[in-house]
């Protein structure tokens, strides 16, 4: 199984701030990563998807880079919305594994 | 618009077995596979497995090897998820996704089912 280490695990910002997330896989999956927003009783929303490419309707402050064995995700400035938890997810291959989840909070 | 809508809330006692749905709507069923995730109380997500509507085939983790099984009815375009020897472990909600996968660009899932909780307690 691919291990995939996200970190911070928790982060508390302010609105307004540029933030960054970031995930690294136990061996390299090319572009083969996703990020997800959660918000508490909801399902996960899909945010980047092969490292990079932003999915339609999700705001141009997320942007995701990366290749190989790790990645990141910015979101250039914080809006009131954005605090959630967000995970990133492999899959080049099965299982798709996930991170363990950051947590963003309000500083 | 493509929409998972997931079945209701169960509770199970230990050693027995649950069956979930997802309908899947807005989009050509056998198109896309669905994928099973789960997430236990204040935790992460857990891969479970997939199956490919078009054909039926399914494949699942190691872990739940021998007691999950899904299958799919085209004629409904819905999508099962049977889970069998239940444990307090199993205790999670459960979520159905819908992965794309295009020539330009890496499989991802897009759309979620709202999920379903599963809790498993004598």
């Amino acid at each position: 199984d691919i291990q995939i280490t996200q970190s911070p695990s928790s982060l508390a910002a302010s609105v307004g701030d540029r933030v960054t997330i970031t995930c690294r896989a136990g061996q390299s999956i090319a572009t083969y990563l996703n990020w997800y927003q959660q918000k508490p009783g909801k399902a996960p929303n899909l945010l980047i998807y092969g490292a990079s490419s932003l999915q339609s309707g999700v705001p141009s402050r997320f942007s995701g880079s990366g290749s190989g064995t790790d990645f990141t995700l910015t979101i250039s400035s914080l809006q009131p919305e954005d605090f959630a938890t967000y995970y990133c997810q492999q899959t080049y291959s099965t299982p798709h594994t996930f991170g363990q989840g950051t947590k963003l909070e309000i500083k | 618009q493509v929409q998972l809508v997931q079945s209701g809330a169960e509770v199970k006692e230990p050693g027995a077995s649950v069956k979930l749905s997802c309908e899947a709507t807005g989009y050509t069923f056998t198109s896309h596979e669905i994928h099973w995730v789960r997430q236990a109380p204040g935790q992460g997500f857990e891969w479970m497995g997939k199956i490919i509507a078009s054909g039926g085939s399914a494949g699942y983790a190691q872990k739940f090897r021998g007691r999950l099984t899904m299958t799919r009815d085209t004629s409904s375009s819905t999508v099962y998820m049977d889970l069998s020897s239940l444990r307090s472990e199993d205790t999670a909600v459960y979520y159905c996704a819908r992965m794309v996968v295009t020539a330009r660009s890496p499989p991802h899932f897009d759309t979620w089912g709202q999920g379903t909780l599963v809790t498993v307690s004598s």
